[in-house]
């Protein structure tokens, strides 16, 4: 069954300094999209990034940067330079070939970054 | 710009009632789901909908009712509310129309406390 684990409950860090968010996937299928959402302290979540599963290029995006490994099934998000408005709870989501009609998405349970100033 | 608009944001009901909360979208999105989050479990899928009339269960469908008459609305409901239905709701749109891209829009959320 597909499963997404984010070991990491709580990371607190001083402003400036880099943060790597873990996540690690479980799935049967070949298919695969992962995905990365941020939660705010608004409460609405906002999507970060898409990751297909044939397409293991890292990506990066001004401070964020994301490493995609098939080998470890793991897919880890590094905030560099961080900054207090990067406070959030941060969700690793998994959606498999089977739902890939649906934009059904396995949500992980989270990782809350605080940035202190 | 609405986007996908919840309302009620906060309702407190005791055991047993019924309610519903309220879900539209403006952006023509064929694909809407409901979300429940709950400390330490992250966000699980209760419900969703690939298109009008159309609705299917997700993870965790029990005790909740949905049905898709329109593109616009995804209303979720509740039959009998029960302190473990106690949660923050979220729903989620996303163009569908058979094109996966995961984007998902969400809501502001609905804190539902059930005593």
């Amino acid at each position: 069954a597909q499963k997404v684990t984010q070991a990491q409950t709580e990371i607190s860090v001083v402003e400036k300094e880099d943060v790597t968010l873990d996540c690690v996937y479980e799935t049967r299928d070949t298919t695969y999209y992962l995905f990365w959402y941020k939660q705010p302290p608004s409460g609405e979540l906002v999507f970060l990034i898409r990751r297909n599963s044939f397409d293991e290029q890292n990506e990066i995006s001004g401070r964020y940067s994301w490493n995609f490994q098939k080998s470890t099934s793991s897919f880890n998000f590094t905030i560099t330079a961080s900054q207090v408005v990067d406070s959030a709870v941060y969700f690793c989501a998994l959606s498999e070939a089977l739902d890939l009609n649906t934009d059904k998405l396995i949500f992980g349970t989270g990782t809350r970054l605080q940035v202190f100033p | 710009n609405a986007g996908v608009t919840q309302t009620p944001k906060f309702q407190v009901l005791k055991t047993g009632q019924s309610m519903t909360l309220q879900c539209a979208q403006d952006m023509n999105h064929e694909y809407m789901s409901w979300y429940r989050q709950d400390p330490g479990m992250g966000l699980r899928l209760i419900h969703y909908s690939v298109g009008a009339g159309i609705t299917d269960q997700g993870e965790v469908p029990n005790g909740y009712n949905v049905s898709r008459s329109t593109t616009e609305d995804f209303p979720l409901r509740l039959l009998s509310a029960a302190p473990s239905q106690t949660s923050v709701y979220f729903c989620a749109s996303s163009l569908g129309q058979g094109l996966v891209t995961g984007e998902l829009f969400f809501g502001e959320g609905s804190r539902l406390t059930v005593l």
